[in-house]
């Protein structure tokens, strides 16, 4: 089964730029995956999946400043001007026939 | 308007059982598949147990097997984890999630705690 593998943490300034990485395992880089976002003390949202070509798909209503692209085994999270209320833990997932995956998180502070 | 409503956590000893629920409404809940994910305290997301629209289909992670069962009924719009032979390892907020084929999960619930301990 695949696994995702996610730096632990990351920061960036305000108004900055950040770009996290999910890492797929050896033998699933065609893998689509789907990132969340996770603020303090509320659930997951769910913001966009990416597929291995870089096309990326936002679901309504997550700001401009998210986007998703993709290199190999590599799928990206980049935030663009960066905001307050974007520091939060976001997680990357994965799929197969008969499981699901998450990568371990990594915990964004804005600066 | 989607929403998911996780009920039925508590405190439970270890060995102890409990049934979680999870109302949905705002969608066709027969047309979709819906899963279980648990995130320790401090810790991680971690999927627990997904099955597909129409039951035919389930699976559990390995950490879980044999001890939880998952289940819906679409008469009800309700899904549901049997949590049995409980751990200190399962104290966790178990969320239920709506889940798209080429999408992973689109949907969270606000989560149910479940708390193992004597």
């Amino acid at each position: 089964q695949p696994v995702l593998t996610q730096s632990s943490s990351a920061s960036a300034s305000l108004g900055s730029s950040v770009k996290l990485t999910c890492t797929l395992s050896s033998g699933h880089s065609s893998y689509i995956i789907a990132w969340h976002q996770q603020q303090p003390g509320k659930a997951p949202r769910y913001l966009m999946k990416v597929e291995d070509s870089g096309s990326y798909n936002k679901r309504s209503g997550v700001p401009d400043r998210f986007s998703g692209s993709s290199s190999g085994a590599d799928r990206y999270l980049t935030i663009s001007n960066l905001q307050s209320e974007d520091e939060a833990d976001y997680y990357c997932e994965t799929w197969d026939s008969n499981t699901r995956v998450f990568g371990g998180g990594t915990k964004l502070t804005v600066l | 308007e989607v929403q998911l409503l996780e009920s039925g956590g508590g405190l439970v000893q270890p060995g102890g059982s409990l049934r979680l629920s999870c109302a949905a409404s705002g969608f066709t809940f027969s047309s979709y598949g819906m899963g279980w994910v648990r995130q320790a305290p401090g810790k991680g997301l971690e999927w627990v147990s997904s099955i597909s629209g129409s039951a035919g289909s389930t699976f559990y992670a390995d950490s879980v097997k044999g001890r939880f069962t998952i289940s819906r009924d679409n008469s009800k719009n309700t899904l549901y984890l049997q949590l049995n032979s409980l751990t200190a390892e399962d104290t966790a907020v178990y969320s239920c999630a709506r889940l798209v084929v080429a999408t992973g999960t689109d949907y969270w619930g606000q989560g149910t705690l479940v708390t193992v301990s004597s």
